[in-house]
């Protein structure tokens, strides 16, 4: 089984420019994760996505930072414009759990490094 | 505010030494409690606890919950150099089925 692919591995940018991510989850999970990991910390949930739909976005900075899932499958996660406090790692994870009882188990992509200059 | 503390954030040990890991948390509707292990790359799954006292064991491994205390502990018996990296607790909501991460605590074996 194919694991979560993420694309580029490694970013780096100036402040104030823009950049994008990409994910493509294990097939057929329906739901798929953005999680930003600074230095030192633990993965910050920015995004859930069920499908096409948007579960949680509550800690996802809005004014610079989208999302999208259009059909489904893969998503995209944007950041314009960049600040150097955005330095991380951007994992995306997926789950095949849809508001059932059973174990929700995340399978993790390898994740992209932004710096920021 | 939903809060996982893990502690501590740091530890060094020797090879054959035996370590506990330690995880509360302040979460709302909670579902289940996860132990990922974080070497360079992406998180990988180690354990899912859901119900109190029931230990969960995978070799070296082990790790239980307490869910009128709110924590939980990962032990790891015999460490060997392999078992270094970050060890990341997570813990499930009901409310949307995601997940709020703990700071890890970063495990560094020496031989």
């Amino acid at each position: 089984e194919a694991g979560v692919a993420q694309s580029p591995r490694y970013k780096i940018i100036e402040k104030r420019q823009s950049v994008a991510f990409w994910c493509n989850p294990i097939s057929g999970h329906a739901t798929l994760y953005w999680y930003q990991q600074i230095l030192g910390q633990g993965p910050k949930l920015l995004i859930q996505f069920q499908n096409n739909g948007v579960v949680d976005d509550s800690q996802l900075p809005k004014d610079r930072f989208s999302a999208e899932r259009l059909k489904g499958v893969d998503s995209t996660l944007k950041i314009q414009p960049a600040k150097l406090e955005d330095s991380a790692v951007y994992l995306c994870a997926s789950s095949s759990i849809s508001g059932s009882l059973s174990y929700n188990e995340q399978f993790f992509g390898p994740g992209t490094r932004l710096t920021v200059l | 505010e939903d809060k996982v503390v893990q502690s501590p954030l740091s530890l060094v040990v020797h090879e054959g030494d035996t370590v506990t890991l330690n995880c509360s948390y302040e979460v709302t509707n909670f579902r289940s409690l996860l132990w990922y292990k974080q070497e360079k790359k992406a998180p990988t799954f180690l354990f899912m606890l859901t119900s109190s006292g029931i230990e969960k064991k995978s070799g070296r491994l082990s790790s239980i919950l307490d869910k009128k205390e709110l924590f939980s502990i990962l032990n790891i018996t015999a460490t060997q150099t392999g078992d270094s990296a970050v060890y990341l607790c997570a813990v499930e909501r009901n409310y949307g089925q995601n997940f709020v991460f703990g700071p890890g605590t970063r495990l560094s074996v020496l031989p």
